[in-house]
């Protein structure tokens, strides 16, 4: 099965700061992998799918990018609202594994 | 609106059962694919389980395989999730979540939306 490697565990950041999150495939998955926000206490968000496609209605300071093994969620000016522990998840085949998560808080 | 609304989460003994549904509204049902998810206390989402929109194809991890059974009425709009021989591991949110359009294949089966989740608990 495919491992789906999320780095960093954690990060901590100030509001107005460009942050990354890399999201790792043991093996190439195209680009069939979505990304999700879970606020805290909340129900998991879809955020971008296709590796880099946009859901309806989310802000456009994230944005995806990569293809293959190696992926990145970029949010371009950290808000307070985006306090969140984000997933990566490839979807093109079973088991449609989840990354362990990346925790984000503010400085 | 589409939503997705769990049910059926409890406090289970080990080894005990327990069937978990989802009802659908705001769109079409049968044309979707659906998941299983679920979120130990503190833990990462897993992905546990998949049927297809006419029930063709499903799929299970490693985890619950000869355990649970997904299953889908189409004419009810409802999805469930049979969990037999219950373990403290189990202990989870579990979110229905909806999958890829017929057609579409797997390479659309993003997950949008979820539900609101159901706790179930085993213990003894």
């Amino acid at each position: 099965d495919i491992q789906m490697t999320q780095s960093p565990s954690s990060l901590s950041a100030s509001v107005g700061d460009r942050v990354t999150i890399t999201c790792r495939a043991s093996q190439g998955i195209s680009k069939h992998l979505a990304w999700y926000q879970q606020q805290p206490g909340k129900v998991p968000k879809l955020l971008i799918y296709a590796a880099s496609t946009l859901q309806s209605g989310v802000p456009s300071r994230f944005s995806g990018s990569g293809s293959g093994t190696d992926f990145t969620l970029t949010i371009s000016s950290l808000q307070p609202e985006d306090v969140a522990t984000y997933y990566c998840q490839k979807y093109n085949s079973a088991p449609f594994t989840f990354g362990q998560g990346t925790r984000l808080e503010i400085k | 609106e589409v939503q997705l609304v769990e049910s059926g989460g409890d406090l289970v003994q080990p080894g005990g059962s327990l069937r978990l549904s989802c009802e659908a509204s705001g769109f079409t049902f049968k044309s979707y694919a659906m998941n299983w998810v679920r979120q130990a206390p503190g833990k990462e989402l897993e992905w546990i389980s998949y049927i297809s929109s006419i029930s063709s194809n499903i799929y299970y991890a490693d985890s619950v395989k000869g355990r649970f059974t997904i299953s889908r009425d189409n004419a009810k709009n409802s999805l469930s999730l049979q969990m037999n021989s219950l373990r403290d591991e189990d202990t989870a949110v579990y979110y229905c979540a909806r999958g890829a359009m017929v057609g579409a294949g797997l390479i659309s089966n993003w997950f949008d939306p979820w539900g609101q989740g159901t706790l179930v608990t085993v213990s003894s």
